[in-house]
């Protein structure tokens, strides 16, 4: 079993819905937690980043981290073409400990 | 602010070969990480540096070795490349616990 679980998808929606992603994880240390979004043959960007429970949100995004349940979400509004990218969500330990990245989601926001 | 910077961006090879990548961090970031990226997964972590110290290590053979200088910029050495060895390979520095990417030098290993 991975340390990290995120559905591959392709995650298709229409432009101006609610874009939802999530990851589960097994590892209970895990105190960070990232989205970060990557476009094709690109380097990844950093979204959003936390390291408590609750929500974050920063524009069209929010983060959400269910520490008891082991689930992080992005939710991402009013979803534009250019959302089309493959989202991916990491975790570590500590502040000096390795990232552990989910598989990342392909998503395609359709105009 | 330059981002992180990734040479060369592009490299092709043949079996058993070697390469070195090379990576300059953010300015004021002392910390440098390595990742390999396959086609249609994520990351995954080869070595992490800071202040020129090894401070971690992910699940890949010896064959893969880095450094780190002076100036914290960094080196990624792979010997007797295999054809597994083709992926995007990601330098990331960092600054507490944000992680910032570059954007990779592809690999492709014939």
């Amino acid at each position: 079993q991975k340390e990290v679980e995120q559905d591959p998808g392709p995650l298709s929606v229409p432009e101006g819905a609610i874009v939802s992603l999530n990851c589960t994880y097994s590892n209970s240390a895990f105190q960070y937690f990232m989205w970060y979004r990557q476009y094709s043959r690109k380097g990844p960007e950093l979204l959003m980043y936390t390291y408590s429970s609750g929500n974050k949100e920063d524009g069209r995004f929010t983060a959400q981290v269910d520490k008891s349940s082991k689930y992080i979400s992005l939710f991402i509004r009013d979803s534009q073409p250019s959302d089309s990218a493959t989202y991916l969500c990491a975790m570590r330990t500590d502040s000096w400990g390795k990232f552990q990245f989910g598989a990342g989601t392909q998503v395609v926001v359709t105009p | 602010d330059a981002g992180v910077t990734q040479s060369p961006t592009h490299l092709i090879k043949t079996r058993g070969q070697h390469v070195t990548l090379r990576c300059s961090p953010i300015s004021g970031h002392k910390s440098v990480s390595w990742y390999q990226q396959v086609l249609g997964q994520g990351p995954q972590f080869i070595f992490q540096y800071y202040e020129k110290e090894e401070r971690g290590r992910g699940n890949f053979p010896d064959r893969f070795s880095a450094r780190q200088f002076p100036n914290y910029s960094s080196e990624l050495n792979v010997n007797a490349l295999l054809l597994g060895d083709s992926a995007l390979y990601l330098c990331a520095s960092s600054k507490g616990f944000e992680q910032f990417f570059g954007p990779g030098t592809r690999l492709t290993v014939l």
